[in-house]
């Protein structure tokens, strides 16, 4: 089982151009989050998808958007990126559908992203 | 928002020695859950709590919970240097929200 898989790895964008960072994750999983990671700030997330369907925002939704293609594949694009979107971003998943905080969370290995 | 805060932001200690790592938050939880993450890597889930919990125990790993104090702390006995990596404490609030704090970088020489 490869788990949870982003693509690409890293990325350089130029500003103003648009991307979609992919994820998937093949342990049949109900809920799925994007979050990213800025350096002294931990974790922030920016979409989450309790179920396939349906997807609401995080804390930081402004200037990206989800879609839930189907169980498996969670994807976050950048419209019109910013250099404040420079960051590391994580894909990750959980068993369960409620109360999806309340169990353990399975992360991919980041996307690193550069917008300059 | 972060929820909960860590300290130290960085610990340096000999291979062998244990390490203990803090954790505070601000509102009521549902569970309190700790994570690392290796360099270059994504996150690992270590341990959960839960609010109605005081302790648990995983191999090397202690995690206690106070919830009057709005506190946990991480205990990693005996470490070894592939323990070097930074530990996020994480919190699981109603309302959908599994908040992460900055995290504490630990350095295991040996």
């Amino acid at each position: 089982n490869a788990g949870v898989t982003q693509t690409p790895k890293f990325q350089v964008l130029k500003t103003g151009q648009s991307m979609t960072l992919q994820c998937a994750q093949d342990m049949n999983h109900n809920s799925m989050y994007w979050y990213r990671q800025d350096p002294g700030m931990g974790l922030r997330l920016i979409y989450y998808s309790a179920s396939e369907g349906t997807t609401d925002k995080g804390e930081v939704p402004n200037g990206y958007n989800v879609s839930r293609l189907n169980k498996r594949e969670f994807s976050l694009r950048l419209e019109s990126a910013a250099p404040s979107q420079t960051s590391v971003y994580f894909c990750a998943s959980s068993e369960r559908e409620t109360g999806w905080w309340n169990t353990e969370a399975f992360f991919g290995q980041g996307t690193r992203l550069t917008v300059v | 928002s972060q929820q909960g805060e860590e300290d130290p932001q960085a610990l340096s200690i000999q291979e062998g020695e244990n390490a203990t790592m803090n954790c505070s938050y601000k509102t009521s939880i549902n569970n309190l859950q700790w994570y690392r993450q290796n360099s270059g890597r994504g996150l690992v889930h270590l341990i959960l709590i839960r609010s109605n919990e005081r302790e648990k125990h995983s191999g090397r790993l202690r995690v206690t919970l106070d919830t009057s104090k709005k506190s946990s702390s991480l205990l990693i006995t005996a470490s070894r240097a592939a323990d070097t990596a930074s530990y996020f404490c994480a919190t699981g609030e109603y309302g959908n929200k599994l908040v992460f704090g900055a995290g504490t970088i630990l350095r295991v020489k040996s």
